[in-house]
């Protein structure tokens, strides 16, 4: 079993529509958990990052927790041609070592 | 600039030579992760230096692959004797810490193409 798993996609979406990207993990110890976007051929850009259960709500973007399913959504309210790009789901079990997801391709049409 | 500074953006190898692949952290960042990335995959966990230490090199390869991050300079990774499948893009990340909830920033990762 993966260690973190996301659909690949793609998931394509309206303009002004919520896209809703999910993501499961194995290490039930995880504590910290990021979401990236990295646009084709450029680095991954950290845009949010969740520690506890529940909302985390940033501008148009609400990373969701819940350890007990051991699960992590990111909604992006509002959906601009913009946010087409692939979103990386990452985890931290503990110290150091990040482990990501393949990626979620995020297609918004205009 | 004070982001992760990769150099070169482009290195183009033929096979048996080596590749050497430049990375300096964000200023005041003192620990340094190289990742790589195959087409279509996501970030592939390589080794984990702080000053002039390994911490963990678990997720690279036991031969040709060495990393460094000397007291002063830029971390390297070296890639010895390379074969078509080391083609990939090659990202570097750095942390002002190590542990609990501390984000990596990446640098914007050398493309490394076999001949």
């Amino acid at each position: 079993q993966k260690e973190v798993e996301q659909n690949s996609g793609p998931l394509s979406v309206p303009e002004g529509a919520i896209a809703s990207l999910n993501c499961t993990y194995s290490d039930r110890g995880s504590q910290s958990f990021f979401w990236y976007r990295q646009y084709s051929g450029k680095s991954p850009e950290l845009i949010m990052s969740i520690y506890s259960n529940g909302d985390k709500e940033d501008g148009r973007f609400t990373a969701q927790l819940n350890k007990a399913s051991q699960y992590v959504s990111l909604l992006i309210r509002d959906s601009q041609p913009s946010d087409s790009a692939t979103y990386l789901c990452a985890q931290m079990p503990g110290g150091f070592k990040t482990i990501f997801g393949a990626g979620t391709r995020l297609f918004v049409k205009a | 600039n004070a982001g992760v500074m990769q150099n070169p953006r482009h290195l183009v190898r033929r096979r048996g030579q080596e590749a050497r692949l430049r990375c300096s952290p964000m200023k005041g960042h003192s620990h340094v992760y190289w990742y790589r990335q195959l087409p279509e995959e996501g970030l592939k966990f390589m080794v984990y230096l702080q000053k002039e230490n390994i911490i963990d090199e678990s997720g690279m390869p036991k031969e040709r692959f060495s990393a460094e991050f000397p007291k002063e300079g830029p971390s390297i990774l070296r890639i010895q004797q390379v074969v078509r499948g080391d083609s990939a893009a090659y990202f570097c990340a750095s942390s002002r810490d190590r542990g609990h909830g501390q984000p990596q920033h990446f640098g914007d990762g050398t493309r490394l193409s076999i001949l």
